[in-house]
């Protein structure tokens, strides 16, 4: 099984910070994902990258696939992104369905 | 669209009684998955089925069946629930594996 470790566990802001959520695993992957969970929400995919860097609006996602880990950006913080924020990634030597989760980020922004 | 739509949101139960979660999805996705999360844990995978007609095991699939009854609809059963199975339910599909997951809003399962 990949054991996913993310860091930090929590994470507090002010308004207009900049933001690093970081994902590390221990085997080789094709794809990692990165999750959005708002308190008492759902969840939301906010990016699937395989290689290099990913951005939508103010998130951005980069990923070191030698180095078996990935960073989860926010610039400009804002209280909307307080959540939860998961990285996933597939089981070694299974199939890409099978995915292990990280333990999830717990971000607030203060105003 | 209405995207990946799972009930009940709620639901409580006794020890030993039994029920079934639906779930749903409208954009056409090949391959469904159901999930469940607990405190301090990551999600973890219950059953998935890669596509209409198939399913197989994930990490924790003791104490549930599930039935992927055509295309759009993958249903979680648990026969005679445990305390041990009091979570959060989201079932999730993807178009094919490897592309961006769509989660349902999840089922707040409490088994007394």
């Amino acid at each position: 099984k990949n054991e996913v470790e993310q860091s930090p566990q929590n994470l507090t802001a002010q308004e207009g910070e900049f933001i690093t959520i970081n994902c590390s695993y221990s085997v080789g992957i094709s794809a990692l994902h990165w999750l959005q969970q708002h308190p008492g929400g759902g969840i939301v995919s906010l990016f699937m990258l395989s290689s290099g860097k990913k951005k939508h609006g103010r998130l951005i996602a980069t990923i070191n696939i030698q180095e078996k880990h990935s960073s989860l950006h926010i610039t400009a913080s804002h209280p909307r992104d307080s959540a939860v924020y998961i990285c996933a990634v597939p089981n070694s030597g299974g199939s890409n369905y099978k995915l292990t989760f990280g333990k999830g980020t717990l971000l607030t922004v203060n105003p | 669209n209405a995207g990946v739509t799972q009930t009940p949101k709620f639901q409580v139960l006794k020890t030993g009684q039994s029920m079934t979660l639906q779930c749903a999805q409208d954009m056409n996705h090949n391959s469904m998955y159901w999930y469940r999360q607990d405190p301090g844990m990551g999600l973890r995978l219950i059953y998935y089925s890669a596509s209409e007609g198939t399913t197989d095991k994930g990490e924790v699939p003791n104490g549930y069946n599930v039935s992927r009854l055509n295309k759009r609809e993958f249903s979680l059963r648990l026969e005679s629930a445990a305390p041990s199975q009091t979570s959060v339910y989201f079932c999730a599909s993807t178009r094919v594996t490897n592309e961006k997951l769509f989660f349902g809003s999840g089922t707040q399962l409490s088994v007394l």
